[in-house]
């Protein structure tokens, strides 16, 4: 079955601007979670949707936004870029519940400039 | 709150022999479960085992096993018969019931370098 999806691989944004990440998860899975990755902070959590709803929220400011929708494809968006924003953003789904494993994108590279 | 802690940054370890990663981890939640990935350099998250909470037994996946020792609250991944393509970067995870949903939460990672 195919995998996680996420587009693009990578991006160059200057700051100030926006930016959209796309991910669909592996079919049934409506599980969808976001990472930041960097260097410095690890894998640091954003948001978990589950059909179509936001469920849990990272410590993370309001210029990060997400949505799901009905086919359980995810987006995230982030607003007013900063070059602290660059960073792997990682997609995982899952079967829902305590055991539900990820399964991770290849990530999309994000550099502000 | 949930913490997870790998205290070893970097690993070495020679082809063919075992190695330990260890994990310990911090929830208040009795129903929880742990997770082990494995990132390459290519950058992509690999799933590699699992252990719930509730589970007698230590998780074993090929190569891959988890001693879990609950009272301890750790989590080690033991690796068996090290292979090259075992370098990578290794995290240790958590996830649990948290507001109506769940949430994962991942360790700060251990590099493993396989040497020939």
């Amino acid at each position: 079955k195919a995998g996680v999806t996420q587009t693009p691989r990578y991006l160059i944004k200057t700051r100030g601007q926006q930016v959209t990440l796309s991910c669909s998860p592996i079919s049934g899975h409506r599980s969808v979670s976001w990472y930041q990755q960097t260097p410095g902070q690890g894998l640091q959590f954003l948001f978990e949707y589950f059909s179509e709803t936001q469920r849990n929220k990272g410590n993370f400011p309001g210029r990060f936004s997400g949505r799901q929708f009905s086919n359980s494809r995810s987006e995230m968006n982030v607003s007013t870029l900063e070059l602290g924003d660059s960073a792997l953003y990682l997609c995982a789904s899952s079967l829902p519940g305590r055991e539900g494993g990820y399964t991770f994108g290849s990530g999309t590279r994000l550099t502000v400039v | 709150a949930q913490k997870i802690t790998q205290t070893q940054p970097g690993m070495f370890v020679q082809e063919k022999e075992a190695v330990t990663l260890d994990c310990t981890y911090d929830t208040s939640d009795p129903s929880y479960g742990l997770f082990w990935y494995k990132q390459p350099s290519s950058g992509e998250m690999i799933f590699l085992i699992y252990q719930g909470s509730y589970d007698q037994q230590n998780a074993t996946e090929g190569r891959y096993s988890l001693n879990f020792q609950k009272a301890r609250k750790s989590a080690n991944l033991v690796i068996s018969a090290s292979q090259l393509g075992d370098s990578a970067m290794y995290f240790c995870a958590m996830r649990e019931a948290h507001t109506g949903g769940f949430k994962t939460i991942f360790g700060a990672g251990t590099r493993l370098f396989v040497k020939a």
